[in-house]
């Protein structure tokens, strides 16, 4: 896949266990969140998004949780599943230009 | 529905080239946006665009272009084409794009671009 040969963070579970991923965004006038998922050899899939006046959103399994007074965003998967292994990107958006900037990506793997 | 289709989905050129890539974005989609990923810069947002005209650029050279059709697809062109521009080109699209209510943005598998 494209990030082979980029060392991201890795982060090793097990199934079942809960997953936290964390990311720290660079601009506090960011107003809009997402968190993307990417498998190998596919492109990036949206999980859930946040909007900076808010400071939690859950979805299904995963709960997106925003700390502005530190800059800091964390993804949490709930009883994480060998099909969550992939990749994950954080990204903010930063008016009035609305150009989606990515964090670096952190791997997750899920292990029996 | 049909998702995201890029094409071609491998491509091989030369130092010099140039070369031209193509997105069809979700149908009713009018904003695509492109992308760059690479082992070394991550994903770097390229453009957007939404109802043919670009919308947001990001900090690439002006050898990287794009355009939209009145149908939404869109092409992306790259001239002069350097050995850094080997990547996984990516695009995306969205109802109304990253400042619309509908922020949900879906990605096509890319098209990895090789330059030798």
């Amino acid at each position: 896949g494209e990030n082979v040969g980029l060392h991201l963070p890795t982060l090793s579970v097990q199934e079942g266990d809960n997953s936290i991923i964390n990311c720290a965004y660079s601009n506090s006038a960011s107003d809009y969140f997402i968190w993307y998922k990417q498998e190998s050899g596919k492109g990036p899939q949206f999980i859930i998004d946040i909007r900076s006046n808010m400071d939690k959103r859950q979805g299904q399994r995963v709960t997106v949780l925003l700390n502005k007074t530190v800059k800091h965003l964390s993804l949490q998967i709930a009883a994480t599943q060998p099909g969550d292994s992939a990749v994950y990107f954080c990204a903010e958006i930063t008016p009035p230009t609305d150009k989606l900037i990515f964090g670096t990506g952190t791997r997750l793997q899920v292990f029996p | 529905k049909a998702g995201v289709t890029q094409t071609p989905r491998y491509l091989i050129k030369t130092r010099g080239q140039q070369v031209t890539l193509s997105c069809s974005p979700i149908s009713g989609h009018r904003s695509v946006s492109w992308y760059q990923q690479t082992p070394g810069q991550g994903l770097q947002f390229l453009f957007e665009y939404f109802s043919e005209t670009q919308r947001n650029k990001g900090n690439f050279p002006g050898r990287f272009s794009g355009r939209q059709f009145s149908n939404s697809r869109s092409e992306m062109n790259v001239s002069t084409l350097e050995l850094g521009d080997s990547a996984l080109y990516l695009c995306a699209s969205s109802l109304a794009g990253l400042a619309g209510p509908s922020n949900e943005q879906f990605f096509g598998p890319g098209t990895r671009l090789t330059v030798l």
